[in-house]
């Protein structure tokens, strides 16, 4: 079967860094995303990584190894308004999108 | 980046009652997906709305539970019939732009429907 793993809930303060990891079994893989989403609110586009490494935007940065099928969410200088939900997806062989059931990230002063 | 109109965004219902949920697209699109939120939980895809045939439905979802419309390439609703409490849950109409068959999902800010 097809898998999303990520933790369910992260606690961090404001300022620090925190990094929120996701681990996928999909048959195939066409790509990642990360979504964020607040309560109460639709989800919106943070990240998308198709190949191995690093990709930095701004305060937040997203990471893929596809031979260790891992990805995770990095997010500097907490600010907290980054208090959301966080959600991995991946895209399998078939372009069907495969959600991970979310971290809900608490930023702490 | 395509924005999403969805109304009702929220709605109280009935037990065996029908609500219909519309979605409206600032650009034409080719596929709109219906997904579902329970509450704590991640996105559940419905089903996926083609422009001029039938829409295409995940497992566990049938059209006579969530018929769907799609009239043109802009606007499509979603009916959730004979509505039980196990459908409270929030019901989101999304599209994808970009990057083909891989491309992001924008999504229309939700309707929350309770139902009593």
């Amino acid at each position: 079967g097809q898998n999303i793993d990520q933790p369910t809930e992260m606690t961090a303060t404001e300022g620090a860094i925190v990094q929120i990891n996701c681990t996928y079994q999909t048959s195939g893989f066409n790509g990642l995303f990360w979504y964020q989403q607040h309560a109460g609110e639709a989800p919106t586009f943070l990240s998308y990584n198709v190949l191995d490494g690093l990709e930095e935007k701004g305060r937040f940065s997203s990471f893929l190894s596809r031979s260790k099928g891992y990805s995770y969410l990095l997010l500097k200088e907490l600010q907290m308004k980054d208090s959301a939900s966080y959600l991995c997806a991946v895209t399998d062989s078939n372009y069907q999108l495969i959600w991970g059931a979310g971290t809900k990230l608490i930023i702490k002063p | 980046s395509a924005v999403i109109s969805q109304k009702p965004s929220r709605d109280i219902c009935q037990r065996g009652t029908s609500l219909t949920i519309q979605c409206q697209v600032d650009s034409q699109v080719t596929m709109m997906f219906w997904y579902r939120q329970q509450p704590g939980q991640s996105l559940t895809l419905i089903a996926t709305a083609n422009q001029g045939s039938e829409a295409t439905y995940e497992s566990g979802f049938v059209i006579d539970k969530f018929p769907i419309s799609r009239p043109n390439l802009t606007f499509s609703t979603l009916t959730v019939s004979n509505m039980s409490p196990e459908d409270s849950s929030i019901y989101l109409c999304s599209v994808q732009q970009g990057r083909g068959d891989t491309g992001e999902l924008f999504f229309g800010e939700g309707s929350r429907l309770t139902v009593l």
